[in-house]
């Protein structure tokens, strides 16, 4: 069974305090990666896709990497509007299943 | 256009109402997804429907019916629902495996 963990389950940092979080995952065989950004009450928000270890995608403060148990979302420099939680997700390639979710790490970013 | 549109945003109903949640993608997704979601958890997958055909129900309550009336929209039925039920519903999209979900911005559904 596809199991996806992520660390911490919270996260507060200082604007400029840059970090990182984690998602460790166990899958038959890994079809794809995917982080989401979700604020309260909102639909996730797609960030990242990542396929195969040693892979990695930038986009603005947001680096994601990955390697054959676990994938890193690191935030440098943040700022407040980077509060949010952060969604993993997995897909294994036995055919058409659906993504399995992490719970999440809600990230608070202090001014 | 590269957005799922989900209505109404906001819905209360009673216990003996019947109302629906309606879902509408255009991007050409032949794979669509109902979750729920409660408070500080991820989503939890309900229904799949691929190329029109319902391909996955995890054990929803009847109370809960979903309908593909075509590869745009997406509907999902309510009926008898319980208190517990109330959470935010989220209908999701996909072109095809190893893409990304498209998320659409949920319906808060309260049951009172």
């Amino acid at each position: 069974e596809d199991q996806v963990t992520q660390s911490p389950e919270a996260l507060r940092l200082q604007e400029g305090e840059s970090s990182s979080l984690n998602c460790s995952y166990t899958v038959s065989g890994l079809r794809g990666l995917f982080w989401y950004r979700q604020d309260p009450g909102k639909g996730p928000e797609f960030l990242f896709t990542l396929y195969s270890a040693g892979e990695e995608k930038e986009k603005e403060r947001l680096k994601a990497t990955l390697t054959k148990k676990e994938s890193f979302l690191h935030i440098t420099a943040p700022k407040p509007e980077d509060s949010a939680t952060y969604l993993c997700a997995v897909q294994d390639n036995s055919g058409n299943t659906p993504l399995v979710f992490g719970k999440g790490t809600r990230l608070s970013v202090i001014a | 256009d590269t957005e799922v549109t989900q209505t109404p945003k906001h819905l209360v109903m009673g216990m003996t109402n019947k109302k629906s949640l309606k879902c509408e993608q255009h991007m050409g997704h032949r794979a669509m997804y109902w979750y729920k979601q409660k408070a500080k958890k991820p989503p939890e997958l309900m229904f799949v429907y691929s190329y029109e055909k319902l391909s996955i129900n995890e054990s929803v309550p009847s109370r809960f019916s979903p309908e593909c009336p075509n590869s745009s929209l997406l509907n999902l039925h309510l009926h008898a629902l319980q208190p517990e039920d109330s959470a935010l519903y989220l209908c999701a999209s996909s072109q095809a495996a190893a893409s990304g979900y498209t998320f659409g911005s949920g319906t808060r559904l309260t049951v009172v």
